[in-house]
């Protein structure tokens, strides 16, 4: 299964904005990018999740490189709410992986006011 | 409403006890899941229902039994644990356990095991 990695912590300012990366060098053609976050004492989040082509929600945006072998999730404007854990997660094709979420370590983000 | 209820939100029970966790979601989501959290890790799946029918067991120990009655309810029966099993247990639904939805998750319980 390709794997993600992501930096362990990050620190941002409020109210600037946030850019997460993801490597994830051997994505096959049919790999989902998944975000998720988890704040502390919550359940994880869904953020938001693309295929090739950059996505934009109400959360956050998702740039995906050409190549696909890397990923960015931007929050534009950070606020104190979103320090939290954020995993980048490949969701692969084949039937064995249908309903899989596999958490990787994710990246820390601190908020500074 | 996008929400997951978890019950009991907290639970502690010695080894020889039996107790269930519960979990429920009003969003007609098809698919349930199963995933267990120790302290500073990340969230670990345990089991996937698709259509009221187990998909996946990710290799569960059977002291560790999942139900599914219908499709807006899913158990996790518990019985003769150890202390490591002591975790937060995470329940979350999707509208279809294909890669592109997305899965809404409850707030846990937080299981202690003595």
């Amino acid at each position: 299964d390709a794997k993600t990695t992501q930096p362990n912590s990050m620190e941002s300012n409020e109210e600037e904005p946030v850019h997460l990366p993801c490597n994830h060098s051997t994505i096959s053609g049919t790999d989902y990018i998944h975000w998720y976050r988890q704040l502390p004492s919550q359940g994880p989040e869904y953020v938001i999740h693309g295929l090739t082509s950059n996505v934009n929600n109400r959360m956050a945006s998702l740039a995906i490189a050409e190549d696909r072998k890397s990923s960015t999730l931007i929050l534009h404007r950070a606020t104190l709410r979103d320090a939290a854990v954020y995993y980048c997660i490949l969701r692969p094709y084949g039937s064995s992986n249908t309903g899989k979420l596999i958490f990787g370590q994710g990246t820390t983000l601190q908020v500074k006011p | 409403d996008t929400e997951v209820t978890q019950t009991p939100k907290h639970l502690v029970m010695g080894m020889t006890n039996k107790k269930s966790l519960k979990c429920e979601q009003h969003m007609g989501h098809r698919a349930m899941y199963w995933y267990k959290q120790k302290a500073k890790k990340p969230p670990e799946l345990m089991f996937v229902y698709s259509y009221e029918k187990l998909s996946i067991n990710e290799s569960v120990p059977s002291r560790f039994s999942p139900e599914c009655p219908n499709s807006s309810l899913l158990n996790l029966h518990l019985h003769a644990l150890q202390p490591e099993d002591s975790a937060l247990y995470l329940c979350a639904s999707s509208q279809g356990d294909a890669r592109a939805y997305e899965q809404y998750f409850g707030p846990g319980t937080r299981l202690t095991v003595t």
